[in-house]
């Protein structure tokens, strides 16, 4: 059975560009969660999706976006890049969501670099 | 607000000893709790989820328990080899919100 699988693992961008990160969750589950990761904040919750509507919002600007398609493949979007948004950025999948959503499965995340 | 605390931040010991990891976390009122390893670079490897209802799981060399009363859990290593060198996290599921991380426990195993 294949793992959360994130495209593309690594990328760099400069200041004020658009990034669109893509994840494919575990077959058959249907909740996608998008954390970023730094060194000084460790991992922080961004968004989560749970059949196409979003269920959860961390508490990151406009900037940041996600969606979810039919087949349950996620998009996170980060507009106007600023130096700060350099992490690693990563996906999680699980079966249901809310109210114990259960074991969570990680992607092996891409790593965005803001020159 | 739901927060994770590990204690110790990063932990240096000789191969073939039994260790132990430490996470709290503020409120009791927990659906669950998942012990991460992350390796360098990598995303994170579930190793281990405990139910609010169950007091300890184990898989092959590990063993979790939690104490929600206390609000505490910990992640026992038996017979550490080089191999375990990672970064360990907790996570804690509560309410209506998303996991809630722990910043991690950097452990180091030598040969």
């Amino acid at each position: 059975k294949a793992g959360v699988t994130q495209t593309p693992r690594y990328l760099i961008k400069t200041r004020g560009q658009q990034v669109t990160l893509s994840c494919s969750p575990i077959s058959g589950h249907r909740s996608v969660s998008w954390y970023q990761q730094t060194p000084g904040q460790g991992l922080q919750f961004l968004f989560e999706y749970f059949s196409e509507t979003q269920r959860n919002k961390g508490n990151f600007p406009g900037r940041f976006s996600g969606r979810q398609f039919s087949n349950s493949r996620s998009e996170m979007n980060v507009s106007t890049l600023e130096l700060g948004d350099s992490a690693l950025y990563l996906c999680a999948s699980s079966w249901t969501s809310g109210s114990g959503t259960g074991e969570l499965f990680f992607g092996e995340g891409s790593r965005l670099t803001v020159l | 607000k739901q927060e994770v605390t590990q204690i110790p931040a990063a932990l240096s010991v000789p191969e073939g000893e039994n260790l132990v990891l430490n996470c709290s976390f503020t409120d009791s009122a927990i659906y669950n709790l998942q012990w991460f390893r992350q390796d360098p670079g990598k995303g994170l490897t579930s190793l281990l989820l405990i139910q609010s209802s169950q007091r300890e799981q184990t898989s092959g060399r590990l063993n979790a328990s939690l104490d929600k009363s206390s609000g505490r859990s910990t992640l026992y290593i038996a017979a550490s080899q080089p191999g375990d060198s990672a970064t360990y996290l907790c996570a804690v599921e509560s309410g209506n919100t998303p996991l809630v991380f722990g910043k991690g426990t950097r452990l180091s195993v030598i040969a």
